[in-house]
């Protein structure tokens, strides 16, 4: 596709449930950024993967979130025993490489803890 | 700690009207900044960029920028608005460590028809 895309567009989840969530990248780039848009908190930055790689997971909140990418391609953002406090949008974003190039956001992931 | 602030959390402007929003960063080294519009129901999207050289930008839909290295500052202007700019705008540098985005807490901008 053109895009970033993402899935699912909504999840919403019982607390303690574990949920995937999906990112496609642009073809082609390869970096990829995980971030996470929640009231009062902005934007805020959990992972980059740089192809398959991600060398630092130390933006992650806590230790339920993890997140892999295969084939340089696709990424996954696993939360386990989710808490409300996890509500929020999950963005994607992918450049072509990483640092200072553009990255194009994908719609994002808008989960719901009940 | 490296930093981008957003002045404004909600701007109300009648259309025609004039904009800017204010952007300041904290962090060294080299700058890379970006203005995003996030319109209602849809994705973060680039309005414009500054990597290097002319200190003033232009970007789509009629904004543009300036870079003011002595200010810290990237301020978003626009000569006059419609409603269609009715949206969130986001303030963001590359000054993460793994060159991701450090994004300012946006600015809700109304325009009134």
């Amino acid at each position: 596709g053109a895009g970033v895309s993402q899935s699912p567009s909504n999840k919403v989840t019982e607390k303690g449930k574990d949920v995937e969530l999906r990112c496609d990248p642009i073809s082609g780039h390869t970096a990829l950024y995980w971030y996470r848009q929640s009231l009062g908190q902005g934007l805020e930055f959990l992972i980059y993967f740089q192809g398959n790689s991600a060398p630092d997971k130390s933006g992650l909140p806590s230790d339920r979130f993890s997140a892999e990418r295969t084939g340089g391609s696709v990424s996954t953002l696993t939360i386990q025993r989710t808490q409300q406090e996890d509500s929020a949008v999950y963005l994607c974003a992918s450049s072509l490489t990483p640092g200072a190039e553009t990255q194009y956001f994908g719609p994002g992931t808008r989960l719901l803890v009940l | 700690a490296q930093s981008v602030s957003q002045h404004n959390h909600h701007v109300i402007l009648s259309e025609a009207a004039s904009l800017e929003l204010g952007c300041n960063y904290s962090y060294g080294g080299t700058v890379n900044l970006f203005w995003y519009v996030q319109y209602p129901g849809q994705h973060l999207q680039l309005l414009l960029k500054y990597f290097s050289g002319d200190p003033l930008v232009k970007g789509i839909k009629g904004f543009e920028a300036e870079f003011i290295k002595s200010k810290f500052s990237f301020n978003l202007r626009k000569p006059s608005v419609q409603w269609s700019d009715t949206a969130e705008y986001f303030c963001a540098g590359t000054g993460g460590s793994q060159g991701n985005l450090i994004f300012g807490k946006g600015t809700k901008l109304s325009v009134k028809p």
